[in-house]
């Protein structure tokens, strides 16, 4: 079955800092995979996804992430973070029929 | 243009209590979903409807029923409310349900059954 992890719970970097979220996924094909921003008492907003190609996708609010299939990975990167970029971020991975295995979420904190 | 609308936003019910959670979606979109949302376990996948008049259990079915009303409504039933049903509920959308389609939420409904 597949599977998401987040490692991380809860990340703080202090504002114009860099940051990486971590994402590790577990599945037998060829992934879909997808990062999404939840700000407080929103839905899910997505920030990118990969599904072929270029291993280093980029998203909005310049977001990137890196596929790497020898690590099984998929983490988000951002050089500079804002202070509006404190939300919850969940990896996610789509195999048939478009449904979706989230990760259990990884809760930013910007300090000023 | 509203995308994916859920109602209510918020809902506090009795145990033993019953509701429906509504959600409506104008993107012409074939699939639907409902997920809820634990603190700490992301989101789980409780129902989903592949297209208009079809629906299949997701992960965490039990406790729950759904119906796809028509392309646009796909509603979430609690028969008998538990305080283990306590959660933050979104529904989803994507055009065909493929795999490389993103999903497009609702802003949650948040309920709570004392």
């Amino acid at each position: 079955a597949q599977s998401v992890t987040q490692p991380d719970i809860h990340i703080t970097v202090s504002e114009g800092a860099s940051l990486e979220l971590r994402c590790n996924y577990s599945y037998g094909a060829t992934p879909y995979l997808f990062w999404y921003v939840q700000s407080p008492g929103q839905g899910l907003q997505l920030l990118l996804k990969y599904f072929s190609g270029d291993t280093l996708v980029q998203g909005i609010k310049g977001f990137e992430a890196e596929f790497k299939r020898s690590q099984s990975s998929f983490n988000l990167r951002k050089p500079s973070v804002h202070w509006s970029d404190a939300a919850e971020y969940f990896c996610a991975l789509n195999t048939n029929a478009g449904k979706s295995t989230f990760g259990d979420g990884t809760t930013l904190t910007v300090k000023p | 243009n509203a995308g994916v609308t859920q109602t209510p936003k918020f809902q506090v019910l009795k145990t033993g209590q019953s509701m429906t959670l509504q959600c409506a979606q104008d993107m012409n979109h074939n699939s639907m979903y409902w997920y809820r949302q634990d603190p700490g376990m992301g989101l789980r996948l409780i129902y989903y409807s592949a297209s208009e008049g079809t629906t299949d259990k997701g992960e965490v079915p039990n406790g729950y029923n759904v119906s796809r009303l028509n392309k646009r409504e796909f509603s979430l039933r609690l028969e008998s409310a538990a305080p283990s049903q306590t959660s933050v509920y979104f529904c989803a959308s994507s055009p065909a349900g493929r795999s490389a389609e993103k999903l497009f939420f609702g802003s949650g409904t948040q309920l709570s059954v004392l």
